[in-house]
Parts: structure tokens; C-alpha cells; sequence
């Protein structure tokens, strides 16, 4: 299975900044995923990023709120831009391991704990 | 709509007993169903799976137990430990398309 890392594992930020949310993985990897998981709550994906190509994200998510860069095939980043509080929540990345072109599991990261004040 | 439906939402077991999670799912495309364990504080992490060709997956003291003609699909832990202690979310999905989670089950094993 892959090893995810991401940074910064937590961070509580003011309403109206940014964040940028980085996923290494240690592995070259074709797809990533980035999931939203809000409190007590299951896990939502925002979008899927493939290298060289723009991300595709999931209805009721947009491009200007949560930008993703996809630069090579161990790295990926997503921005939560002008956050309020309603974007405290726990930010996951992953990935498909396995046998390329089969059903392959989701590997996941630690996750970013942000709180918007 | 909810593609996955997972129930209890919580559960709690004496240690040693044996901890039953159910999810049940609509789309008969599906042809894999991992579950993930998720501590406070960590990434789910992937603990078991099965696809549909087979009826039950054993590893260790977990078990999947799969009803294909009834869309349903359970985890089995068997001689719950305090340090099963966590959040359990069962997913499906078929190749190359989303995966699709459960809301979760938060399992407390009392000692």
C-alpha cells in the first residue's frame, strides 16, 4: 500500500484566508482523491485530480473555493480559499493502489484538521 | 441520494463479545466493498474487503459477510478488544468509478 503524508496536520485559521493543504505520496500514483470528513460525519469527496489534467469535482464543489494543482504523480495540493467557519473540518487525500486497470482500494492520508475562527 | 446505508450508528460491546456492523447498498454495478477503521485523529485505514464472487472474507477476527441477492454486507468482529475502539465505515463502488461511504459507526468495546 502507498504511504500519504500530509502538511500541515492541523492548523486554525482566521475567516476570510486561505489554506493550502499538501499530499506527498511515496509512490507514483495515477489518480488522487480529496475528501472533505466533517464532524462525526462520513466522507465526502470534493474532487478526483489526475496529473496533467484539470481536477473534476464533485457537485456542490467549486474550482474557486478549493483549487487543486496536480504536478507530478507523487504530489498534489488543495487550497480551501476565503474560509469561514462552516470549512472547519478534517481535509483527507488519497489514493488507488493495486493492480493497475482492477478495482483497487482507496488509501488514505492522516489528515488536515482545519478550524476557521 | 445515499448510495451506501450503514447502521448502527454506534454501538457498544463488552470486551470478547462480538461487534456487528450492516450496510446495505442499491447499485447492483458495485463489485467491491472495502471497510475502513478510522481512529480520533488518523486517516481511515483500510481493514477488510470483499467482492462479490464470494459470500464471506475472514482475516483474523474480522469477517465479511456478503448477501449478494439482498444488497447487504456486514463486519464481523469477533472477541472485541477495548483497542477495536474506533469509527467503522463501510464503502462500495465499481471499477474506476467513485467510492461511495457509509455515515460510520462508532464502536466502543467497554473492558
Amino acid at each position: 500500500s502507498a504511504v500519504i503524508s500530509q502538511k500541515p496536520s492541523r492548523d486554525i485559521c482566521q475567516r476570510g484566508t486561505s489554506l493550502t493543504i499538501q499530499c506527498q505520496v511515496d509512490s507514483q500514483v495515477t489518480m488522487m482523491f480529496w475528501y472533505r470528513q466533517q464532524p462525526g460525519q462520513s466522507l465526502t469527496l470534493i474532487a478526483t485530480a489526475n496529473q496533467g489534467s484539470e481536477a473534476t469535482y464533485e457537485s456542490g464543489f467549486v474550482i474557486d473555493k478549493f483549487p487543486i494543482s496536480r504536478p507530478n504523480l507523487t504530489f498534489s495540493t488543495l487550497t480551501v480559499s476565503n474560509m469561514s467557519p462552516e470549512d472547519s473540518s478534517i481535509y483527507l487525500c488519497s489514493v488507488e493502489g493495486g493492480v493497475k486497470g482492477a478495482t483497487d482500494t482507496q488509501y488514505f492520508g492522516p489528515g488536515t484538521r482545519l478550524t476557521v475562527l | 441520494q445515499q448510495q451506501v446505508k450503514q447502521s448502527p450508528q454506534s454501538l457498544i460491546v463488552q470486551k470478547g463479545g462480538i461487534s456487528i456492523i450492516n450496510c446495505a447498498y442499491e447499485n447492483t454495478a458495485f463489485d467491491y466493498f472495502p471497510w475502513y477503521q478510522q481512529f480520533p485523529g488518523k486517516g481511515p485505514a483500510l481493514l477488510i474487503a470483499i467482492r462479490p464472487d464470494v459470500s464471506e472474507k475472514k482475516e483474523g477476527r474480522f469477517t465479511i459477510s456478503f448477501n449478494k441477492s439482498a444488497k447487504q454486507f456486514s463486519l464481523h468482529i469477533m472477541d472485541s478488544q477495548p483497542g477495536d475502539s474506533a469509527t467503522y465505515f463501510c464503502a462500495a463502488t465499481n471499477t474506476g468509478n467513485q467510492f461511495y461511504f457509509g455515515t460510520g459507526t462508532s464502536l466502543t468495546v467497554i473492558p
